[in-house]
């Protein structure tokens, strides 16, 4: 049982360039949700999805999309990466029966 | 607009030095309260949820507790690996909520020495 599992865990990126990140896991919960965290700002939510087959915007969605198309997996993608994007990205994950929620290990992306 | 603000942002120890970590939100009704640790390179790890002003929750050094306006992480007795950030958020109620979100406050980074 690995919970929940982040793909990479380093990226380094130029300007311009294109990437996924990969959220799986193994709780069998219904929401899914990313977040990055930049020094003294905390974590703030990107997207997240209620469900397989759906998406909603977060706090701060400009630059990224998402798509969730199986329940275990919540892709984050960059189109067009900025050296405003360089941050740490964390996926979470929690499910009907539960208010907290439950953290991946993170994914350190550095936008050059 | 849900807020969560957390003070000091850094506080070092002694080991054995007790302290309490600040967590004051604005949040349109309060669905609960989480509090979480995160060390270097990880991704946070749940502690406790309060629900309801008056609330406590302990587990081994660490107590939590709930007022209509602030939350309060006490640490007794401190060692070297309580060294941590730890992360306070708040969870509302209502239909703007429907995804069981969580706003977060920029964290208190605690560093114990021995």
């Amino acid at each position: 049982n690995a919970g929940v599992t982040q793909t990479p865990k380093f990226r380094v990126l130029k300007t311009g360039q294109s990437m996924t990140l990969l959220c799986a896991q193994d709780m069998n919960h219904e929401y899914m949700y990313w977040y990055r965290q930049d020094p003294g700002m905390g974590l703030r939510l990107i997207h997240y999805s209620v469900g397989e087959g759906t998406t909603a915007k977060g706090e701060v969605p400009d630059g990224y999309n998402v798509s969730r198309l199986k329940k275990q997996n919540f892709l984050l993608g960059l189109e067009s990466a900025a050296p405003s994007q360089t941050s740490v990205y964390f996926c979470a994950t929690t499910g009907f029966s539960y208010n907290e929620q439950f953290f991946g290990p993170g994914t350190r992306l550095t936008v050059l | 607009e849900d807020q969560v603000t957390q003070s000091p942002e850094a506080l070092r120890l002694q080991e054995g030095e007790s302290s309490s970590l600040n967590c004051s939100y604005t949040v349109s009704g309060l669905r609960g309260l989480f509090w979480y640790r995160q060390d270097p390179g990880k991704g946070p790890e749940f502690l406790f949820t309060l629900y309801s002003a008056g609330e406590e929750k302990e587990k081994e050094r660490l107590k939590a507790t709930l007022t209509k306006k602030e939350s309060f992480l006490h640490i007794t007795a401190p060692k070297p690996e309580d060294s941590a950030t730890y992360l306070c958020a708040v969870q509302a109620y209502g239909n703007n909520n429907a995804g069981n979100m969580l706003t977060f406050g920029g964290g208190t980074r605690l560093m114990v020495k021995p």
